[in-house]
This record gives structure tokens, sequence and C-alpha cells, in this order.
């Protein structure tokens, strides 16, 4: 299957500082990738749909001037939350759409996520 | 459009089987199923495309009853390895934009 990579894994940071996570397809490029936050024992939720070259498309009641993500290239997206708070606290993954192998479909790849601890 | 997944959680010793539904109240495209260990991201298993199908793969294997808007998930003769949460994405559009169930927690014990 395709390969998706998050960085960093975890981090810690002070409230009211910006937090930048990376996603990256390693072997195939993707157009579309996904940005979802999960709360302990709970779904996933999604955010964003992040288009290469072109403008995110938000989740209703995301606010996409806090959760800030660049599609710069076909193997490359980002997620900055701004000014982050303790409530935005939780576990982001992202995931990026790839052709399923043997399946002629395409399905989403996840990436290992990112914990983000506000403090 | 968030799908419902039944059980929410199950505990199976080795060797049984469990069967996890997914429904949804919209027409659907396809269904994507996932496994995702504790504090991992989820792991895709497989994919069921409107028509009926039914797939496997080892002792995983799934269906999909498009008119039911409806899909379940067969685990047989269960493994350790089997251990997760397990969650079901539909896709109502064919723009592999998915919606994740709530969940099904699977525990499996010696």
């Amino acid at each position: 299957g395709a390969v998706v990579s998050q960085h960093p894994s975890w981090v810690i940071c002070k409230s009211g500082t910006s937090v930048k996570i990376e996603c990256r397809s390693l072997d195939f490029q993707a157009t579309t990738m996904f940005w979802y936050r999960q709360f302990p024992k709970q779904s996933l939720m999604l955010m964003a749909t992040s288009n290469e070259g072109s403008k995110a498309t938000y989740e209703q009641g995301v606010e996409k001037d806090k959760f800030l993500i660049n599609h710069a290239s076909l193997t490359l997206s980002t997620l900055t939350v701004t000014s982050a708070h303790p409530e935005d606290s939780s576990f982001y993954i992202c995931s990026a759409r790839a052709r399923a192998s043997q399946v002629g479909t395409d399905t989403q790849y996840f990436g290992p996520g990112t914990r983000l601890t506000v403090l | 459009q968030q799908p419902v997944q039944s059980p929410q959680a199950v505990i199976l010793r080795e060797g049984e089987d469990a069967v996890i539904n997914c429904s949804s109240s919209k027409a659907l495209y396809s269904v994507h199923w996932y496994r995702q260990k504790h504090g991992e991201a989820p792991v895709f298993l497989m994919i069921l495309l409107k028509g009926g199908e039914q797939k496997g793969h080892d002792k995983i294997s799934a269906s999909f009853n498009e008119k039911k808007q409806q899909s379940s998930l067969y685990l047989t003769a269960s493994q350790l390895s089997y251990s997760g949460t397990y969650f079901c994405g539909t896709d109502e559009t064919g723009a592999n934009n998915l919606f994740f169930g709530t969940g099904t927690r699977l525990t499996v014990i010696p």
C-alpha cells in the first residue's frame, strides 16, 4: 500500500503559539489529502480536504483562520494550528488519496498521526 | 452523514468469530474498512463498491448491500492481532470523501 508520513509524531507547546504539522506521501503523488482530528475513543472527524494548488475545503464548524492548510506540492500538505489553546489538544491525522492495489479505485491511506498537547 | 456501527464493543476469545455492521442513512457509492490500534493511525483493510460486492482476505471478509445501505465485516477464527478499533468509511458520491463510523472496539483474549 501507499505510505504516508507525518511530522512531528508529537508536540507539546504553550498556549498562544502556532504549530505546524507536515503530511507527506512518500511513494506516490497525492492531489488530494485530508486532515482529521480524533479525540480519545472517538471516531475520525474530517476537518478539511486539501487539494494541490488550490484552497482547502473546510468542513462546517472548522475555523479556516485557525487551522491553516497549505498543499504546496503533490507530496506535501501542511496543517498549522495558529494561536493554539488547550482545547486544540488532540490527535491529528492526515490521509492521502491513492489507488488501492488490485481494486482499481481510490481509497485513503493514513499517516501515523501527530499528538498535539497545548499547555 | 456519519454511519452507525454496531456493536460498539465486543470481546472475543481466540478462534471465535465476529461480525461488525455499518449502516448509513444515505445511498452509498462504496464502503471502506479500516482497523486502528491504540495510538496508531488507521490501516486500510478493504473497499467494497456498489453492486453488491463481497470480498475477503485471509480470515477477514466483508459484504456490501447497497439497497440496505449497509456493510458488514466478518472476522473468522479471530487472532490476538485482530484487536483494535474497526471503522467503516462511507463514500456517498464516488469522490472518495469518507465519513467515518462510530467505531467498534474489538478485543481478542487468549
